[in-house]
């Protein structure tokens, strides 16, 4: 089934930790298909936060970090800042869609 | 670094076809990456429309492939999108990005790493 799973919101206070989760299955993180996040601030376009699982863009925060095992991935924040605030989707391969499948994101607030 | 700026109808009426181009500046289309559609409904998540590489091999959802074309225009260094047969269902903003990584982690690694602002498009009648 194509569909990466995450939780619609999640919040934190300001320096906190906080993670965002991505579920796929076989079909795409599962057979090792790189995930990739992005941030998408209100009334912008999304930019690529991580890529390859793990790697941050020049310009990224080394306060965002991601992980991946087996069929799921995880978007990591820490020292949350209000400037966090935004909307963050996983992405990775299908081989169903044989092309780029999104998560269906997830709404940060940081209180 | 490489600009994408998407451009076409802000308004398209039921049944006809939403026609947009994405002009890429400072970065050759020709060169060793893939280019993308992405829509976005008001107040929803990403969806991937189509992928091309500028060879013309293209990439499309199957949800919207009966439906859907990607072209490439080398000398204009610009891609397209048509989209026929619309319904309210297409309103979205729709997005053109670059699809990098693929060099190093073939085409099953991209990832959108450049995104025009965007293009809202709405169909009504």
């Amino acid at each position: 089934q194509s569909v990466l799973t995450q939780p619609p919101s999640v919040s934190g206070a300001p320096g906190q930790r906080v993670t965002i989760s991505c579920t796929g299955s076989t079909s795409n993180i599962g057979t090792g298909f790189d995930v990739q996040w992005y941030q998408q601030l209100p009334g912008t376009a999304p930019k690529l936060l991580i890529y390859g699982n793990n790697n941050r863009p020049s310009g990224v925060p080394d306060r965002f970090s991601g992980s991946k095992s087996g069929t799921s991935a995880s978007l990591a924040i820490t020292g949350l800042q209000a400037e966090d605030e935004a909307d963050y989707y996983c992405q990775s391969y299908d081989t169903s869609l044989s092309g780029s499948l999104f998560g269906g994101g997830t709404k940060l607030t940081v209180l | 670094q490489v600009q994408l700026r998407e451009s076409g109808p802000g308004l398209v009426k039921p049944s006809e076809t939403l026609s947009l181009t994405c002009a890429v500046s400072a970065y050759s289309i020709s060169s060793n990456y893939y280019w993308g559609w992405i829509r976005q409904p008001p107040g929803k998540g990403l969806e991937w429309i189509a992928t091309i590489f500028h060879s013309g091999s293209t990439y499309y959802n199957p949800s919207l492939k009966s439906r859907v074309t990607i072209s490439v225009d080398t000398s204009k260094n610009q891609f397209s999108l048509n989209l026929n047969s619309v319904t309210a269902a297409d309103t979205a903003v729709y997005y053109c990005a670059r699809l990098g990584g693929t060099l190093l982690r073939g085409f099953t690694g991209g990832y959108f790493d450049s995104w025009g602002q965007g293009a809202l498009v709405t169909v009504s009648s």
